[in-house]
This record gives structure tokens, sequence and C-alpha cells, in this order.
């Protein structure tokens, strides 16, 4: 079973600029949910989405976008960059009962991307 | 008040000492997760729990749903053990809010 890969690694962009990062689902999982983490705090919510559609928003404008594709890869998308967008950007996958909110699986972290505005 | 609190902050033990971290949460949930980060910054699942207790190999987690608390144990610590613990919660609905992490040092 594959795991969780995330890239690039590490980025550097300019403010104003747009960035796409990308993410690769662990194998048979249905969800995919988008988290940043400044450096020295908790990772905070950013979307979740499942079978391709938003399920779920964190408290971030609509500059930051994303898409789920039908093989459960996914996209994060930040356009007009900011300095404070400086961050270490993390999905995770699991895999949800269709039925209800219950995830039937621990989630499946990738390493991140270490995005660095200037 | 964060809806997700954990304590201690910061721990240092040396290596064999007993070790529990804590987490309280102010919100009904479905499941509560501990996970742990390296300085990498890669995270790994831990534990996913709704009640009771999970076991596995020196980690213990607990959980009390009415008293809205859980606890990380680790037993006989390693200075492999290093790293942040995190608690996060799921309530109901799709996302999760992270508590702000325990920094664990352990001194050979």
């Amino acid at each position: 079973e594959t795991g969780v890969t995330q890239s690039p690694t590490h980025l550097i962009k300019t403010r104003g600029q747009q960035v796409t990062l990308r993410c690769s689902s662990q194998s048979g999982h249905n969800t995919v949910s988008w988290y940043q983490q400044a450096l020295g705090q908790g990772p905070q919510f950013i979307f979740q989405y499942y079978r391709e559609e938003e399920n779920g928003r964190g408290n971030f404008p609509p500059r930051f976008s994303g898409l789920q594709f039908p093989n459960y890869s996914s996209e994060l998308n930040v356009n007009a960059l900011e300095l404070d967008d400086s961050a270490l950007y993390l999905c995770a996958s699991s895999s949800k009962i269709d039925s209800g909110p219950s995830y039937n699986s621990p989630l499946h972290f990738g390493n991140g991307t270490r995005l660095t505005v200037t | 008040k964060n809806e997700v609190e954990q304590s201690p902050q910061n721990l240092t033990a040396q290596e064999g000492e007993f070790i529990t971290i804590n987490c309280s949460y102010s919100v009904g949930i479905s499941a509560l997760h501990w996970l742990q980060q390296h300085p990498g910054g890669g995270i790994v699942s831990l534990f996913m729990l709704s009640s009771g207790k999970k076991k596995h190999g020196r980690l213990i987690a607990t959980i009390n749903i009415q008293e809205k608390h859980s606890s990380l144990h680790i037993t006989a610590s390693h200075p492999r053990d290093s790293a942040v613990y995190i608690c996060a919660v799921q309530a109901s609905g799709s996302r999760l809010t992270f508590g702000e992490g325990t920094q664990l040092t352990v001194n050979p």
C-alpha cells in the first residue's frame, strides 16, 4: 500500500504570486484534508474534499481553493500570496463512511510542503 | 480559550521514565486523534479513539468522554520518542481541531 506523498517538499514564492501544491492520497482513501501549520503552532484546517467535492472548510479566504481528482489525488491552490501564507502545508487522507460523518480509518499524513513567501 | 488544550507544552524526561501528556477539549466529538510530529514535519497517526483505551507497544491512549479528557502515556521512554505530540478532535462533520502540541525531549 502506498502512503501519502506531497510535492514539492519546499517552495519559495514572491508575494502576489500563485502556488499549487499536490497530494497523492493513500490507496483506497476517498477523503483528503488540507492543513496549514505555522511555525510553532498546531495545524489549522483549511478544507476537506470527499469524492471530488468540498466537504467542509475552515476559516480561510477564497484565495485558498482546492481540487480532488477521480483518482483521489488533490491540489491546494493559493492565489495572491501573502507573507503570512508562509507555513508547512499538510495533506491527510482517510476513508469516510458514506452514510455518516465518521472516518473508518485513521488519518494518513504526507510529509508536507514547506512554503516560504518573500 | 482554545477548543483543544494540551499540557504540558514542553516536557523533558530521562530515558526510561513514564510520560503522560494530557488533552482537554470543550466540544462534543466523534473521535480523538493522537499524532506524532518529528522535526522534518511529517505527522504519524498514533491513535484514533472514541471511547476507552487503546495500546500499541509502549504507547497507551485513554479517553473519558464525560470529562472531555484524553491522555497519552509512554512507558519506558526512549530518546527516539522525542517529538511533538499533538491531540486533535473530530466533531460532527469533517474537520479536525488541533491542540498546540507537546514538545517531548527524552534524554539518554
